[in-house]
């Protein structure tokens, strides 16, 4: 199976700020990246697909970079409403498995 | 609009069954594949399978943490996507998801809680 790794496990930040989350995979999965937000309670919504495509409805401060093993999610002005979980995903090869997850919260 | 509705959670005996159905709608569902995923209380989340479309075969992949106890099935006259849950263990609590699409999973249901507990 493919691992996922992601960095930091939580971080904290300003409204404004530059927030850059990082997903790595224990193998060469191509661009097969997700980006999902998730609130408490909700279900996870997806921000980008295939690395760097920003799925229908998303804000344009969210975007997404890498290919190979190594992937990065930017936020370039959080906003109030980006105060959430974060999750990669590969879809690559199953089983499609998940990083463990980013929380951003207000500093 | 979009919309997948999951049903079928509740409390339930290790050892017993379950059925979660995600009923679909604004869409043609036989052109999508089904996935399920969950998410057990304070954790992250886990892809639980998937079902192509008939016209990819209708085939099903499974999480190894599933196979041989979950069956994943759908019944595109209904708009519908199941999940049998059979020999249900404590580890299985979890929230469950359905989605529309394998690999670009850009629609949700809001979920349905199976709780295992005796």
């Amino acid at each position: 199976d493919i691992q996922m790794t992601q960095s930091p496990s939580s971080l904290s930040a300003s409204v404004g700020d530059r927030v850059t989350i990082t997903c790595r995979a224990s193998q060469s999965i191509s661009s097969y990246l997700n980006w999902y937000q998730q609130k408490p309670g909700k279900a996870p919504n997806l921000l980008i697909y295939a690395a760097s495509s920003l799925q229908s409805g998303v804000p344009s401060r969210f975007s997404g970079s890498g290919s190979g093993t190594d992937f990065t999610l930017t936020i370039s002005s959080l906003q109030p409403e980006d105060f959430a979980n974060y999750y990669c995903q590969q879809t690559y090869s199953t089983p499609f498995t998940f990083g463990p997850g980013t929380k951003v919260d207000i500093k | 609009e979009v919309q997948l509705v999951e049903s079928g959670g509740g409390l339930v005996q290790p050892g017993r069954s379950q059925r979660l159905s995600c009923t679909a709608s604004g869409f043609t569902f036989g052109d999508y594949a089904m996935s399920w995923f969950r998410q057990a209380p304070g954790k992250g989340l886990e892809w639980v399978g998937f079902i192509r479309s008939k016209g990819y075969g209708g085939t099903i992949e499974y999480a190894a943490s599933v196979k041989g106890r979950f069956t994943i099935s759908r019944d595109d006259s209904k708009s519908i996507a199941y999940l049998q849950m059979n020999s249900l263990k404590t580890e299985d609590t979890a929230v469950y998801y359905c989605s529309r699409g394998r690999e670009k999973p850009g629609y949700w249901g809001q979920g349905t809680l199976v709780t295992v507990s005796s």
